[in-house]
C-alpha cells in the first residue's frame, strides 16, 4: 500500500521559518515527480511547488517564489519544503502528492502563521 | 495562467441517481506530448484529496466504475452513474499540462 506521510507543521510567527517533510513508502519513490499542494481553511486547493523524479527540475507558484524551497532525497524516500518569511496567508494544510497526475496524497500537515 | 472553471458549485443529488460535474479550461490542455493532463479529485469531508480520473478518462486504481470522465481540449465532464452516500464531498478538476498547475474551484456533491 502506498503511503505518504507529512510532518513538520505547526504554529509559527509571521516572518518565521518551517521545514515540512513527506516520507513515501510502498512505492518506488525515485520514479515519481512530487508536488506540494496547500489548502487554506475552508478553501480550495492551491499548487505550491513541483520537483521532478531526479530532482533536477523544480517549479514554484508565484505566490511563494523566493520564500519556499522544494527538495528531495530519494535515498531517504523523502520530499521537503523549506518555508521562510512566512505570512498569514500561508496558513493552510500542506499536502504532498505523487506524480504529475496526483496519483497519491498524504494526509496533510497544518501550518498556522500567527502572532 | 490557465483558469479552471467548474460548475455547478453545488449539486444536490438523490441517492441512486446520476450526477455530472463540468470543468472548462481557459486554454487548451493538450500538451506538446499529445496527452491532456486533466485529472479529477474527490475530497471527502475531513479527508485529503484522492485521485479518481487522470488524463481525461482513465479511472485510477480502486476507483468504482460508476465514475467516468470525458471531454477534450477545454471542456471536460465527470459523471457518476448512480450516486452513493459515500460519494458526498467536494470534487476538483486540475490541469497539469501547463505551469502553474491550476485547480477548479470545486463542486460540492450533496445528497438531497
Amino acid at each position: 500500500e502506498v503511503q505518504l506521510v507529512e510532518s513538520g507543521g505547526g504554529l509559527v510567527k509571521p516572518g518565521g521559518s518551517l521545514r515540512l517533510s513527506c516520507v513515501g513508502s510502498g512505492m518506488t519513490f525515485a520514479n515519481y515527480s512530487m508536488v506540494w499542494v496547500r489548502q487554506a481553511p475552508g478553501k480550495g486547493l492551491e499548487w505550491v511547488a513541483s520537483i521532478s523524479a531526479s530532482g533536477f527540475n523544480i517549479y514554484y507558484s508565484d505566490s511563494i517564489k523566493g520564500r519556499f524551497s522544494i527538495s528531495r532525497d530519494n535515498a531517504k524516500h523523502s520530499l521537503y519544503l523549506e518555508m521562510s518569511s512566512l505570512r498569514g496567508e500561508d496558513t493552510a494544510v500542506y499536502f504532498c502528492a505523487a506524480a504529475r497526475t496526483f496519483d497519491y496524497w498524504g494526509q496533510g500537515t497544518l501550518v498556522t502563521v500567527s502572532s | 495562467d490557465i483558469v479552471m472553471t467548474q460548475n455547478p458549485i453545488s449539486s444536490p443529488v438523490t441517492l441512486g441517481q446520476p450526477a455530472s460535474i463540468f470543468c472548462r479550461s481557459s486554454q487548451s490542455l493538450v500538451h506538446s506530448d499529445g496527452n491532456t493532463y486533466l485529472s479529477w479529485l474527490q475530497q471527502r469531508p475531513g479527508q485529503p484529496p484522492r485521485l479518481l480520473i487522470y488524463k481525461i478518462s482513465n479511472r485510477f486504481s480502486g476507483v468504482p466504475d460508476r465514475f467516468s470522465g470525458s471531454g477534450a481540449v477545454t471542456d471536460f465532464t465527470l459523471k457518476i452513474s448512480r450516486v452513493e452516500a459515500e460519494d458526498v464531498g467536494i470534487y476538483y478538476c486540475v490541469q497539469s499540462s501547463q505551469l502553474p498547475l491550476t485547480f477548479g474551484g470545486g463542486t460540492k456533491l450533496e445528497i438531497k
